[in-house]
């Protein structure tokens, strides 16, 4: 699977939108960009994820540049429960036994 | 969403002594599952991949006879952490995958082991 490059932290106000952006510069034509989420002590929880087109779902919108070298994690309107570490995982859709290989993240703080 | 669920969510143990944490899948069947560890303040380092009526197979580094793993059926894995010493103190996580077409990996909340 291709590598990922995040920032490792980030602030955003509460009610702003919240834009992660994450560099994968190095992914093949089958791979899949996946977001997961890590709130403190809980397991991580999937987000989105997306091929080429721009994704949207009730969390959050996925907008993968057009060489697919980076994407941009949107959340809309960001709330304290947002604060978490933020995971970019490039992977091959059809896996088989291959499990998610976690980098080290975006830490966002969300503040009141 | 499938969900996984794990127990106990938290445990304290004496040094030496050994410990098991169980992994569930509660409404579909995961034909294999994995074993992540995570140490304060880093990233979910993968220990494990295990598929359900086989032996896992285990990432290097990790000892695989002092971390035993067995996934005897399609919704039951268990992770038993022998001899366990302070340094074992760490979040366990599991995760779930169900067989194909999908590919979607679902996570456990988390066992906190804390070794004295």
């Amino acid at each position: 699977d291709a590598k990922t490059t995040q920032p490792p932290s980030m602030d955003c106000a509460e009610g702003r939108a919240a834009n992660l952006p994450c560099n994968h510069s190095t992914i093949s034509g089958n791979e899949y960009v996946y977001w997961y989420r890590q709130i403190h002590s809980q397991g991580p929880q999937y987000i989105i994820h997306g091929l080429k087109n721009n994704e949207t779902n009730e969390m959050a919108s996925l907008i993968i540049t057009e060489d697919r070298k980076s994407s941009t994690l949107i959340l809309p309107h960001a709330t304290l429960r947002d604060t978490a570490v933020y995971y970019c995982i490039v992977r091959v859709a059809k896996t088989g036994n291959t499990p998610l290989v976690f980098g080290k993240g975006t830490r966002l703080s969300v503040i009141a | 969403g499938a969900v996984v669920s794990q127990h106990p969510s938290r445990v304290i143990c004496k040094s030496g002594t050994s410990v098991k944490i169980e992994c569930r899948s509660l409404d579909f069947q995961a034909t294999t599952m994995f074993w992540y560890r995570q140490f304060p303040k880093q990233s979910l380092m993968l220990m494990a991949t295990s598929n359900e009526g086989s032996k896992a197979t285990y990432e290097q580094g990790v000892e695989k006879d002092k971390f035993l793993i067995n996934h005897a059926s399609l919704t039951l894995s268990t992770l038993t952490v022998t001899s366990a010493h302070p340094e074992d103190s760490s979040f366990y996580i599991c995760s779930a995958r169900p067989g194909q077409p999908s590919n979607e990996q679902f996570f456990g909340p988390g066992t906190r082991l804390t070794v004295l």
